[in-house]
């Protein structure tokens, strides 16, 4: 079993639909939680960071923790073309000298 | 901002010779450079964690003769993939971090694409 798991998708959405995208963890120790996406061909980006269980919310982007479940959360509101790309959740164990370990990513396409 | 660049961007080699690439952290200094690899429509995968003037730390798994990474500068860390077999071809990707401990962000470069042919 994977630490760090990720539905693959590929998730296609209307322009303007919410975009919900979740990882579970089995590490119950993981204490920093990112999202981050992924355009094709190209490096990482951080979008979300949060490391406590509730929400944060970024202008369109609310990403969710739930400790308890072992359950992280992240939503698009008002999706555009422009959100189609990879997300990837992330974790990382509070000593772990910033090691992270990824979910292995949701593809999102977003139809305009 | 935190800019990584990565050089090359792309790179074809001959089964056998040996790849250098090249990861740079622009305007800050990094402490911590990280490496990692990625197969089409997979995750990336941790392959190596390299600290400036010390030896990189390598994951279970990742031979260190065949992937030599030298940190020598706050700002330079490189991969070289010797004696490269078409199997070595992928993605790589480096991330660097302004500081340790409690700093928690990895700014990722853009990736470098390594066909062996």
């Amino acid at each position: 079993q994977k630490e760090v798991e990720q539905d693959p998708g590929p998730l296609s959405v209307p322009e303007g639909a919410i975009v919900s995208l979740n990882c579970t963890y089995s590490n119950s120790a993981f204490q920093y939680f990112m999202w981050y996406r992924q355009y094709s061909r190209k490096g990482p980006e951080l979008l979300m960071y949060t490391y406590s269980s509730g929400n944060k919310e970024d202008g369109r982007f609310t990403a969710q923790v739930d400790k308890s479940s072992k359950y992280i959360s992240l939503f698009i509101r008002d999706s555009q073309p422009s959100d189609s790309a990879t997300y990837l959740c992330a974790m990382r164990l509070k000593a772990a000298g910033n090691k992270l370990t990824f979910g292995g990513g949701t593809r999102v396409l977003v139809k305009p | 901002g935190a800019v990584v660049s990565q050089h090359p961007s792309w790179v074809i080699c001959k089964s056998g010779t040996s790849v250098k690439i090249e990861c740079r952290s622009l305007d800050f200094q990094a402490t911590t450079m990280f490496w990692y690899r990625q197969f089409p429509k997979q995750s990336l995968m941790l392959m190596a964690t390299s600290n400036e003037g010390s030896k990189a730390t390598y994951e279970q798994g990742v031979e260190k003769d065949k992937f030599l990474i030298n940190h020598a500068s706050l700002t330079l860390s490189t991969l070289t993939v010797t004696s490269a077999h078409p199997e070595d071809s992928s993605f790589y990707i480096c991330s660097a971090t302004r500081g340790a401990g409690g700093s928690y962000e990895q700014y990722f470069g853009p990736g470098t694409r390594l066909t062996v042919t």
